[in-house]
């Protein structure tokens, strides 16, 4: 059965560094979203993306972060300078439709900043 | 409260019980959808119920819709300690329906 897919499944990183994660969606999914969850709390939505643009981004999803489909098969979420408070587990979704679909996600990459 | 949010918080049950859980929201949807996530663990879709929809099954689940209340029901019939986990209902809002979640409820299933 397709899966969504993310790597690196945990990355540590030092304050101010950037960090790229990424994810492969499943093949014929049009559109892609990135969540995160820190420790404890609920999942908290940061951007969605489709047809090659953001189509909503949430307050979280500031000037640090960006998002691109550098190719056919990838969709990666950069934070270019981490913040302590950026420690989280990011979840990648895909849908074949929007939302109103099920979305299937990846399996989490556990970003820990010190 | 705010969109999705779900009751009890936790629940401990014995193996072979059903278990249930509540999810309430606020805004109109046009779906309400299911997860699981195992500790540390990504999320798995279990089911979406659609608003037109009242009831729908699959497998041991069972979600019931009343877009009149505005909630929505899970529930797990014959329990398994495999089942412990954390549940989240989730409504899709927005542009491209990204979905907002509930805090969601922590099952425990004592073998």
């Amino acid at each position: 059965e397709p899966e969504v897919t993310q790597t690196p499944s945990h990355q540590v990183t030092q304050m101010g560094q950037e960090v790229i994660l990424r994810c492969v969606p499943i093949s014929n999914h049009l559109y892609f979203y990135w969540y995160r969850q820190i420790l404890g709390q609920k999942v908290e939505f940061l951007v969605s993306f489709y047809n090659n643009e953001i189509s909503e981004k949430s307050e979280i999803f500031d000037d640090q972060f960006s998002v691109e489909r550098p190719d056919g098969s990838n969709f990666t979420l950069k934070i270019r300078s981490t913040k302590l408070e950026d420690s989280a587990m990011y979840f990648c979704a895909s849908s074949e439709w929007d939302g109103r679909n099920e979305q299937f996600f990846g399996p989490g990459t556990r970003l820990t900043v010190l | 409260s705010q969109q999705g949010e779900e009751d009890p918080q936790a629940l401990s049950i014995q193996e072979g019980e059903n278990a249930t859980m509540n999810c309430s929201y606020k805004t109109s949807i046009n779906n309400l959808q299911w997860y699981r996530q195992n500790s540390g663990r990504g999320l798995v879709h279990l089911i979406l119920i659609r608003s037109n929809e009242r009831e729908k099954h699959s497998g041991r689940l069972r979600v019931t819709l009343d877009t009149s209340k505005k909630s929505s029901s899970l529930l797990i019939t014959a329990s398994r300690a495999a089942d412990t986990a954390s549940y989240f209902c989730a409504t899709p809002t927005g542009a491209n329906s990204k979905l907002t979640f509930g805090k969601g409820i922590t099952l425990s299933v004592r073998p």
